[in-house]
């Protein structure tokens, strides 16, 4: 069964460094998206992205944070200088038509 | 933002039992609603949806009933197996434009053999 698959499943970075997180989503999929779960909260919506623009971000995402399809396979997460409170599990899905959006594994995101 | 409301963190039932998750929400514009299922260090799974033009879908063991009028959705596993013991979340959109997903922060299942 396809999934959406993401690396690295474990990233630990500095303080004001940058990260990127990979996800390469269910490949007849046009809607993708990112989510974010800080440990003990809920998960929490960060952008979508459709037709290789983004449609829709939330609060959270803001200008040290970009998406990006740079191939017909690849949908990347970029934080351009991390913080301690961007520490939590990102979560990559893809969906066919918006609806019923499936989820990768995450990628745990440790930043000290 | 308490948009989509899961109250119970825990629920513990009997193998083969029924077991009810619940869920409310406050925004009357959510024309979706979708339950996942998660286990530990693993991205939450779709498991069935609703339109909010339903009341009712089901899916082998699983049901999801719908009250628009009381804001109130439920999830029903029959008979629960103790391979279905996860955490649920509920979740829900709106069809206009941003379908971006608001999750309630999730109820722990616990099937007992």
């Amino acid at each position: 069964e396809p999934e959406v698959t993401q690396t690295p499943s474990h990233q630990v970075t500095q303080m004001g460094q940058e990260v990127i997180l990979r996800c390469v989503p269910i490949s007849n999929h046009l809607y993708f998206y990112w989510y974010r779960q800080i440990l003990g909260q809920k998960v929490e919506f960060l952008v979508s992205f459709y037709n290789n623009e983004i449609s829709e971000k939330s609060e959270i995402f803001d200008d040290q944070f970009s998406v990006e399809r740079p191939d017909g396979s690849n949908f990347t997460l970029k934080i351009r200088s991390t913080k301690l409170e961007d520490s939590a599990m990102y979560f990559c899905a893809s969906s066919e038509n918006g609806r019923g959006q499936y989820f990768g594994p995450g990628t745990r995101l440790t930043v000290t | 933002d308490q948009q989509v409301k899961q109250n119970s963190p825990s629920l513990s039932v009997q193998e083969g039992r029924i077991s009810i998750l619940n869920c409310d929400y406050t925004n009357s514009m959510f024309d979706y609603f979708l339950w996942y299922k998660k286990y530990p260090a693993e991205g939450p799974t779709f498991l069935i949806s609703i339109s909010s033009i339903k009341d009712k879908n089901e899916d082998g063991r699983f049901t999801v009933f719908l009250n628009k009028s009381a804001k109130h959705l439920s999830l029903h596993i029959v008979p629960s197996q103790p391979g279905d013991s996860a955490v649920y979340f509920c979740a829900a959109y709106m069809d206009t434009g941003r379908r971006a997903l608001t999750f309630g922060s999730g109820t722990r299942l616990q099937v007992q053999p």
